[in-house]
């Protein structure tokens, strides 16, 4: 079975901190997504990686940074947290490299509350 | 972008009652993937189907690709059931995978 971690469940901090949520795949998969979930708005795409070192902006990057040095592992960067970041970050991870034509598997989620 | 609707927002079901869950998308997609969210969050993926029916036990879908529908069907409901339903939907040459505001059902025993 596929495996999807995220560093932490919950996750509280200050405005104008720097925070880093760290998630890693252990299927060797080519993609990697981070999204947030926020009520009535679904999921959104903030940025993808289709392979080591590449990164895509998806809907809403603004605010945010991604690393992917290895291919394990996809960081989701919040150079100054504000308040309006507060929301539920979901990673997933699939197969195929260039396109998402194939199965997301999703991580637990790190919810983020940000005061 | 692609526009991802799924109806109903919300659903309240009796257990062992049927339900049927809608996704409408605006455009032409060559990934449709219906996911369950349980309570905890965790988002678990149940089908991947651009087009056709399959079916996984009380679980089926049917994507009617030419009018841009895709159906999730739920039979003899259990509480189990319950959480969040999403759709979400990849549009031709996109990395872009656009998702649904989802349906939340609530089976009562």
């Amino acid at each position: 079975d596929v495996k999807v971690t995220q560093s932490s469940r919950y996750l509280v901090k200050r405005t104008g901190e720097k925070v880093f949520l760290e998630c890693v795949q252990d299927m060797d998969h080519e993609n990697m997504f981070w999204y947030r979930q926020d009520p009535g708005l679904g999921l959104r795409l903030i940025y993808f990686s289709y392979d080591v070192k590449m990164k895509e902006k998806g809907d809403i990057p603004e605010g945010y940074s991604v690393s992917r040095e290895k291919k394990e592992r996809f960081s989701l960067i919040l150079e100054s947290a504000s308040t309006n970041q507060t929301s539920m970050y979901l990673c997933a991870s699939s197969l195929l490299g260039g396109s998402s034509t194939d199965t997301q598997y999703f991580g637990p989620g790190t919810r983020l509350t940000v005061l | 972008g692609i526009q991802v609707e799924q109806s109903p927002p919300d659903l309240i079901l009796q257990e062992g009652a049927n339900s049927t869950l809608r996704c409408n998308f605006s455009d032409s997609v060559n990934n449709l993937q219906w996911f369950h969210q349980n309570p905890w969050g965790q988002l678990i993926n149940l089908f991947y189907i651009p087009s056709g029916t399959k079916q996984n036990g009380r679980l089926s879908a049917t994507t009617v690709a030419t009018e841009r529908y895709s159906l999730l069907y739920i039979s003899s409901s259990q509480t189990t059931d319950s959480g969040v339903y999403f759709c979400a939907a990849l549009l031709y040459n996109n990395n872009d995978m656009r998702f649904g505001a989802g349906t939340r059902l609530t089976v009562k025993p």
